[in-house]
């Protein structure tokens, strides 16, 4: 059974420019999980999607934004690039009963 | 809103030594408690998780953790490491019926030495 997998794993953007991010979930997972990884902060989450539906989002800015289509594929994106969003972003999908399966994450530095 | 607090940033230990990593949370609501691991340029790995039941949980590779809730803690315990070992590894918190919202701890760097 193929895991989580993630697109691109490694990209370099510039400060203004914007990013999309590719996660498709393990096959019968319905909900897919964001989350941002940097030294200083760790992980937070950043949002949630079920069925198509954002359940529930975190505490980051409306550049960041997301979205799961019909096959649960889900793609985050986030406009104007800053120097502070360089981080490793993780998706992770679940079956929704309390497990979680990362993916191997999309390591984005802005320059 | 819930919080977790590792303790340790850094644990050095010998190779066959047992090792203990420290994980407090604070929870107004019920939880559930997770252990990942994470190597190098790698995502997250479930290690175990405490959903319900036995306070004491297991791993397939010889870790294990234990729930206690007066203390809020869920250390994570292995009597006997392997130099393989070595990976930085996060506790994690959800609040129960938002299974896929996790809070982290800033993570306990393990590193086993020859």
């Amino acid at each position: 059974k193929a895991g989580v997998t993630q697109t691109p794993r490694y990209l370099i953007k510039t400060r203004g420019q914007q990013v999309t991010l590719s996660c498709s979930p393990i096959s019968g997972h319905r909900s897919v999980s964001w989350y941002q990884q940097t030294p200083g902060q760790g992980l937070q989450f950043l949002f949630e999607y079920f069925s198509e539906t954002q359940r529930n989002k975190g505490n980051f800015p409306g550049r960041f934004s997301g979205r799961q289509f019909s096959n649960s594929r889900s793609e985050m994106n986030v406009s104007t690039l800053e120097l502070g969003d360089s981080a490793l972003y993780l998706c992770a999908s679940s079956l929704d009963d309390g497990e979680l399966f990362f993916g191997e994450g999309s390591r984005l530095t802005v320059l | 809103a819930q919080s977790v607090t590792q303790l340790d940033s850094q644990v050095p230990v010998f190779e066959e030594a047992p090792v203990e990593l420290r994980c407090n949370y604070s929870s107004s609501v019920s939880v559930y408690l997770f252990w990942y691991v994470q190597y190098p340029n790698q995502g997250l790995q479930l290690l175990l998780k405490y959903l319900s039941g036995s306070t004491l949980v297991e791993s397939i590779n010889g870790f294990e953790a234990e729930f206690n809730k007066s203390q809020t803690s869920f250390h994570l315990r292995k009597p006997s490491v392997h130099i393989s070992d070595t990976a930085e590894y996060f506790c994690a918190v959800s609040e129960i019926g938002s299974n896929y919202k996790l809070t982290f701890g800033k993570g306990t760097l393990l590193t086993v030495n020859p």
